[in-house]
């Protein structure tokens, strides 16, 4: 199973609206609702931010939001902060009965 | 609220077994709807999903590592650990041990702190 493809880096200045792309086939993305998104900062582990396309984790700030279309999986943030600055990764359920992620995008706040 | 802990050698030499052990707090192994997961992030960033392991036993594994893996369960220690044989240094990885929530739409809500693993010699 090959890994999603995310961009390698985003960037917006505070304030801003930025969208991460993630894209799969038809064997995950486009065939489950099980899309999962994680932040992560240097060091630390991943942190579930978003599941079943478009369900924020507990305590996860609104800005964040998901959504699919086809087998392109989206993470938009809003109001952007400085410490939204981490690695963000997509994960989706396959056809294989697997799990599959993204290669992760650095999001750089200017 | 729970938590979970890696723990086992940060060093394997090549063709060896690599052994580690994830302990779950604040909570039971036990817990319906709740799959054991091993994850390993290389070092370039990429994440592969490893496996599960289920209260009861039952496992489910990545195909591409299948002859290489076992995952089991320790109930009365609330524990499951990973063993992964004939390391290469490809195998070379943080490894973090995860709960995946069959509520949370298959996701890997909880984390453990993860723990780098080198294979050399």
């Amino acid at each position: 199973q090959s890994a999603l493809t995310q961009p390698a880096s985003v960037s917006g200045s505070p304030g801003q609206s930025i969208t991460i792309s993630c894209t799969g086939t038809s064997s995950d993305i486009g065939a489950y609702n099980y899309v999962s998104w994680y932040q992560q900062h240097p060091g630390k582990a991943p942190k579930l931010m978003i599941y079943n396309v478009s369900n924020r984790a507990s305590r996860v700030s609104n800005r964040f939001s998901g959504s699919t279309s086809g087998n392109t999986a989206s993470l938009t943030i809003s109001g952007l902060q400085a410490e939204d600055e981490a690695d963000y990764y997509c994960s989706s359920y396959t056809s294989s009965s697997t799990w599959v992620f993204g290669g992760g995008t650095k999001l750089t706040v200017l | 609220q729970v938590l979970l802990q890696e723990s086992g050698p940060g060093l394997v030499k090549p063709s060896q077994t690599l052994s580690l052990t994830c302990t779950v707090s604040g909570g039971s192994i036990t817990s319906g709807g709740s799959y054991w997961s091993w994850i390993r992030q290389y070092p370039g960033k990429g994440l592969e999903w490893i496996g599960y392991v289920y209260y009861s036993g039952s496992t489910h594994y990545n195909p591409s590592l299948k002859s290489r893996i076992t995952i089991s369960v320790d109930t009365s220690e609330n524990q499951f650990s990973l063993k992964l044989s004939s390391v290469t240094g490809a195998d070379t990885a943080v490894y973090y041990c995860a709960r995946l929530r069959s509520d949370y739409g298959d996701s890997f809500d909880i984390w453990g702190q993860g723990t780098m693993v080198t294979v050399s010699s």
